[in-house]
């Protein structure tokens, strides 16, 4: 059962344009969420969060909006450079769990020239 | 301040074989947590340690074990190892909470043979 689904294993965008990765969750406890972006050879490293108490958080060209009710989450990064290809997972975490991260699967993002 | 750092970095096994991996935290940092990382999987979460006491835990079997040490550094062991085991094992630690700030180490690329 994944709790945390990132349905996109794949994303293509031209560099300058913006790039929207979406997140999907299942458990409504979950109130705290995270980014990570991860290149080859590498472990992930942490992008930006966000609580369930806000929609929006900002840090230069990344934002992650939250849905509550639609239980979704994107991030957006504007505009896209090169320095961007990567792979973008999602995790989220629910006090009464231990703040243990449940993770998606990933999505590969490739900015084009 | 140093990074998290894991050894080996490469590990090629037989089945039946167990393993031992290592994670050095960032100083400071209390909480550990591994991960399992395969293609198309995502980060499968195995265990997180705190204060040398196992806090959370994955869906992993009993062949999955771990502990950590007083100085939070921390191993993970997998006795009679399977094909399906190989993969790309990744240490985090925070400061006291897994839904901090993560940070990871390089992996630990296990392969059974």
């Amino acid at each position: 059962d994944q709790q945390v689904k990132q349905n996109s294993p794949s994303l293509s965008v031209q560099e300058g344009r913006i790039s929207i990765l979406n997140c999907d969750y299942t458990n409504s406890m979950f109130d705290y969420f995270l980014w990570y972006k991860k290149y080859p050879a590498e472990g992930p490293t942490f992008l930006i969060s966000i609580s369930s108490i806000k929609d929006k958080n900002e840090d230069g060209r990344f934002t992650v909006f939250l849905n509550k009710s639609a239980k979704h989450l994107s991030l957006h990064i504007v505009p896209s450079q090169p320095g961007d290809s990567a792979v973008y997972f999602c995790a989220a975490s629910a006090t009464d769990s231990n703040y243990q991260l449940i993770w998606g699967a990933g999505t590969k993002l490739i900015i084009k020239p | 301040k140093a990074g998290v750092t894991q050894t080996p970095r490469y590990l090629i096994k037989t089945r039946g074989q167990q393993v031992t991996l290592s994670c050095s935290p960032i100083s400071g940092h209390r909480s550990v947590s591994w991960y399992q990382q395969t293609p198309g999987q995502g980060l499968q979460f195995l265990f997180e340690y705190f204060s040398e006491t196992q806090r959370n835990k994955g869906n992993f079997p009993g062949r999955f074990s771990g502990r950590q040490f007083s100085n939070s550094r921390s191993e993970m062991n997998v006795s009679t190892l399977e094909l399906g085991d190989s993969a790309l094992y990744l240490c985090a630690s925070s400061l006291e909470y897994p839904n901090n700030e993560q940070f990871f180490g390089p992996g630990t690329r296990l392969t059974v043979l």
